[in-house]
Protein backbone atom coordinates (compact mmCIF):
# COMPACT_ATOMS: atom_id res chain seq x y z
CA UNK A 1 0.00 0.00 0.00
CA UNK A 2 1.36 3.98 -1.59
CA UNK A 3 0.21 6.18 0.75
CA UNK A 4 1.03 8.68 -1.71
CA UNK A 5 0.27 8.11 -5.53
CA UNK A 6 1.48 10.11 -8.44
CA UNK A 7 0.51 9.71 -12.06
CA UNK A 8 1.84 9.86 -14.32
CA UNK A 9 5.06 7.67 -13.62
CA UNK A 10 6.33 9.52 -17.13
CA UNK A 11 5.98 11.94 -19.35
CA UNK A 12 7.13 13.04 -22.53
CA UNK A 13 6.20 16.28 -23.76
CA UNK A 14 6.89 19.01 -26.44
CA UNK A 15 8.56 22.57 -25.71
CA UNK A 16 6.23 25.17 -24.33
CA UNK A 17 3.50 22.57 -23.47
CA UNK A 18 1.54 22.89 -20.32
CA UNK A 19 2.23 20.24 -17.74
CA UNK A 20 0.16 18.93 -15.26
CA UNK A 21 1.31 16.03 -12.38
CA UNK A 22 -0.85 14.83 -9.69
CA UNK A 23 -0.34 13.43 -6.42
CA UNK A 24 -2.73 11.92 -4.19
CA UNK A 25 -2.27 10.33 -0.56
CA UNK A 26 -4.35 8.67 2.12
CA UNK A 27 -2.28 9.64 5.33
CA UNK A 28 -3.56 13.21 7.23
CA UNK A 29 -1.06 15.56 6.82
CA UNK A 30 0.61 18.86 8.02
CA UNK A 31 2.45 20.11 5.12
CA UNK A 32 2.98 18.91 1.39
CA UNK A 33 6.37 19.23 -0.45
CA UNK A 34 7.05 18.85 -4.25
CA UNK A 35 10.61 18.01 -4.84
CA UNK A 36 12.63 18.22 -8.16
CA UNK A 37 15.16 15.69 -8.99
CA UNK A 38 17.76 16.46 -11.75
CA UNK A 39 19.77 13.52 -13.40
CA UNK A 40 22.96 12.85 -11.45
CA UNK A 41 20.60 12.71 -8.15
CA UNK A 42 20.28 16.17 -6.09
CA UNK A 43 16.60 16.59 -4.79
CA UNK A 44 15.52 20.44 -4.73
CA UNK A 45 12.71 21.43 -2.61
CA UNK A 46 10.53 23.50 -5.09
CA UNK A 47 6.80 24.35 -2.85
CA UNK A 48 5.53 23.61 0.81
CA UNK A 49 2.27 23.41 0.68
CA UNK A 50 0.03 23.00 3.77
CA UNK A 51 -3.08 24.92 1.86
CA UNK A 52 -4.14 26.99 -1.27
CA UNK A 53 -1.98 27.22 -4.12
CA UNK A 54 1.91 28.69 -4.46
CA UNK A 55 3.47 29.92 -7.63
CA UNK A 56 6.93 30.29 -8.60
CA UNK A 57 7.86 31.30 -12.25
CA UNK A 58 6.45 28.98 -14.60
CA UNK A 59 5.55 26.11 -11.81
CA UNK A 60 2.56 26.37 -9.55
CA UNK A 61 1.40 23.90 -6.99
CA UNK A 62 -2.45 23.25 -6.04
CA UNK A 63 -3.33 21.26 -3.24
CA UNK A 64 -7.12 19.95 -1.84
CA UNK A 65 -7.10 19.11 1.57
CA UNK A 66 -10.46 17.70 1.77
CA UNK A 67 -9.64 15.82 -1.26
CA UNK A 68 -6.14 14.64 -0.33
CA UNK A 69 -5.10 15.89 -3.67
CA UNK A 70 -2.49 18.26 -4.97
CA UNK A 71 -1.02 18.86 -8.66
CA UNK A 72 2.47 20.48 -9.85
CA UNK A 73 1.82 22.50 -13.22
CA UNK A 74 4.21 23.42 -15.01
CA UNK A 75 3.52 26.72 -17.70
CA UNK A 76 5.05 26.95 -20.97
CA UNK A 77 7.54 23.69 -20.45
CA UNK A 78 11.34 24.09 -21.68
CA UNK A 79 13.73 21.32 -22.09
CA UNK A 80 15.76 22.26 -19.14
CA UNK A 81 12.25 21.56 -16.85
CA UNK A 82 13.17 17.85 -17.48
CA UNK A 83 13.40 16.21 -14.22
CA UNK A 84 11.71 13.94 -11.62
CA UNK A 85 9.59 15.29 -9.90
CA UNK A 86 8.40 13.93 -6.58
CA UNK A 87 5.83 14.46 -4.36
CA UNK A 88 6.63 14.11 -0.29
CA UNK A 89 3.71 14.42 2.31
CA UNK A 90 4.21 14.98 6.16
CA UNK A 91 2.13 13.76 8.78
CA UNK A 92 3.58 15.62 11.75
CA UNK A 93 5.95 12.46 12.50
CA UNK A 94 6.66 11.29 9.60
CA UNK A 95 7.42 11.37 5.34
CA UNK A 96 5.87 9.74 3.01
CA UNK A 97 7.27 9.77 -0.47
CA UNK A 98 5.87 9.13 -4.24
CA UNK A 99 7.91 6.95 -6.07
CA UNK A 100 8.04 10.27 -8.78
CA UNK A 101 6.91 11.58 -12.19
CA UNK A 102 10.00 11.45 -15.06
CA UNK A 103 9.14 14.15 -17.54
CA UNK A 104 11.28 14.76 -20.42
CA UNK A 105 10.65 17.84 -22.32
CA UNK A 106 11.62 17.91 -26.19
CA UNK A 107 12.93 20.64 -27.68
CA UNK B 1 21.73 29.26 1.17
CA UNK B 2 21.43 25.86 3.80
CA UNK B 3 24.52 23.29 1.79
CA UNK B 4 24.69 19.74 2.37
CA UNK B 5 27.50 17.93 1.01
CA UNK B 6 27.98 14.29 0.55
CA UNK B 7 31.94 13.36 0.25
CA UNK B 8 30.92 11.05 -2.55
CA UNK B 9 28.92 11.48 -5.78
CA UNK B 10 30.04 7.55 -6.63
CA UNK B 11 31.29 4.52 -5.10
CA UNK B 12 31.81 0.98 -6.04
CA UNK B 13 32.42 -1.43 -2.74
CA UNK B 14 33.14 -5.09 -2.54
CA UNK B 15 30.84 -7.34 -0.64
CA UNK B 16 31.87 -8.06 2.71
CA UNK B 17 33.39 -4.11 2.89
CA UNK B 18 32.81 -1.62 5.32
CA UNK B 19 31.46 1.51 3.90
CA UNK B 20 30.97 5.19 5.13
CA UNK B 21 28.93 7.81 3.58
CA UNK B 22 29.34 11.08 4.89
CA UNK B 23 26.96 13.94 5.02
CA UNK B 24 27.99 17.06 6.17
CA UNK B 25 25.49 20.44 7.16
CA UNK B 26 26.47 23.97 7.48
CA UNK B 27 23.29 25.63 8.59
CA UNK B 28 23.59 24.58 12.20
CA UNK B 29 20.50 22.23 11.60
CA UNK B 30 19.10 20.22 14.41
CA UNK B 31 17.52 17.09 12.28
CA UNK B 32 19.92 14.68 9.38
CA UNK B 33 18.27 11.92 7.66
CA UNK B 34 19.47 9.27 5.67
CA UNK B 35 17.30 7.76 2.67
CA UNK B 36 17.93 5.29 0.01
CA UNK B 37 16.00 5.78 -3.39
CA UNK B 38 15.12 2.71 -5.48
CA UNK B 39 13.40 2.73 -9.00
CA UNK B 40 9.73 2.06 -8.11
CA UNK B 41 10.22 2.14 -4.43
CA UNK B 42 10.76 6.24 -4.17
CA UNK B 43 13.19 6.90 -1.30
CA UNK B 44 12.98 5.31 2.09
CA UNK B 45 13.96 6.15 5.44
CA UNK B 46 17.05 4.90 6.72
CA UNK B 47 17.69 6.20 9.82
CA UNK B 48 17.68 10.15 11.19
CA UNK B 49 19.08 11.98 14.43
CA UNK B 50 17.38 15.09 15.76
CA UNK B 51 20.55 16.11 18.17
CA UNK B 52 24.22 14.78 18.64
CA UNK B 53 24.90 11.54 19.46
CA UNK B 54 21.04 10.68 19.45
CA UNK B 55 19.39 8.32 16.27
CA UNK B 56 16.61 6.69 15.90
CA UNK B 57 15.51 4.17 12.93
CA UNK B 58 13.64 4.67 9.94
CA UNK B 59 11.48 2.68 8.09
CA UNK B 60 14.95 -0.08 6.68
CA UNK B 61 17.52 0.27 8.92
CA UNK B 62 18.43 -3.34 8.50
CA UNK B 63 22.04 -3.73 7.74
CA UNK B 64 23.21 -0.25 8.55
CA UNK B 65 24.25 2.24 11.28
CA UNK B 66 24.75 5.54 11.69
CA UNK B 67 26.99 7.82 13.97
CA UNK B 68 26.23 11.70 14.44
CA UNK B 69 29.43 12.81 16.79
CA UNK B 70 29.08 16.13 15.90
CA UNK B 71 26.00 18.49 14.84
CA UNK B 72 26.79 19.10 11.29
CA UNK B 73 28.17 15.52 10.59
CA UNK B 74 25.54 12.60 10.16
CA UNK B 75 27.33 8.92 8.81
CA UNK B 76 25.70 6.49 7.42
CA UNK B 77 28.15 2.74 8.14
CA UNK B 78 26.81 -0.18 5.82
CA UNK B 79 28.76 -2.81 8.57
CA UNK B 80 28.93 -5.67 5.66
CA UNK B 81 28.12 -4.35 2.15
CA UNK B 82 26.10 -6.69 -0.02
CA UNK B 83 24.84 -6.47 -3.04
CA UNK B 84 21.11 -5.59 -2.69
CA UNK B 85 22.59 -2.13 -1.05
CA UNK B 86 23.64 -0.81 -4.41
CA UNK B 87 21.24 2.32 -4.75
CA UNK B 88 21.52 5.70 -4.02
CA UNK B 89 21.92 7.32 -0.91
CA UNK B 90 20.79 10.69 -0.43
CA UNK B 91 21.58 12.69 3.23
CA UNK B 92 19.01 15.44 4.06
CA UNK B 93 19.02 18.44 7.12
CA UNK B 94 15.98 20.37 8.16
CA UNK B 95 15.67 23.62 10.88
CA UNK B 96 12.59 21.97 12.06
CA UNK B 97 10.39 18.67 11.42
CA UNK B 98 8.71 18.78 8.01
CA UNK B 99 9.59 21.99 7.31
CA UNK B 100 13.09 23.48 5.91
CA UNK B 101 14.74 20.52 3.97
CA UNK B 102 17.58 20.66 2.12
CA UNK B 103 19.07 17.43 0.08
CA UNK B 104 22.41 16.33 -0.89
CA UNK B 105 23.23 15.78 -4.74
CA UNK B 106 23.46 11.95 -3.34
CA UNK B 107 25.71 9.19 -3.53
CA UNK B 108 25.33 6.46 -6.12
CA UNK B 109 26.66 2.95 -4.37
CA UNK B 110 27.45 -0.07 -6.48
CA UNK B 111 28.16 -3.38 -4.38
CA UNK B 112 29.86 -5.68 -6.29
Amino acid sequence: KNEVEQSPQNLTAQEGEFITINCSYSVGISALHWLQQHPGGGIVSLFMLSSGKKKHGRLIATINIQEKHSSLHITASHPRDSAVYICAVFTGNQFYFGTGTSLTVIP
Amino acid sequence: DVKVTQSSRYLVKRTGEKVFLECVQDMDHENMFWYRQDPGLGLRLIYFSYDVKMKEKGDIPEGYSVSREKKERFSLILESASTNQTSMYLCASSFRQGFGYTFGSGTRLTVV
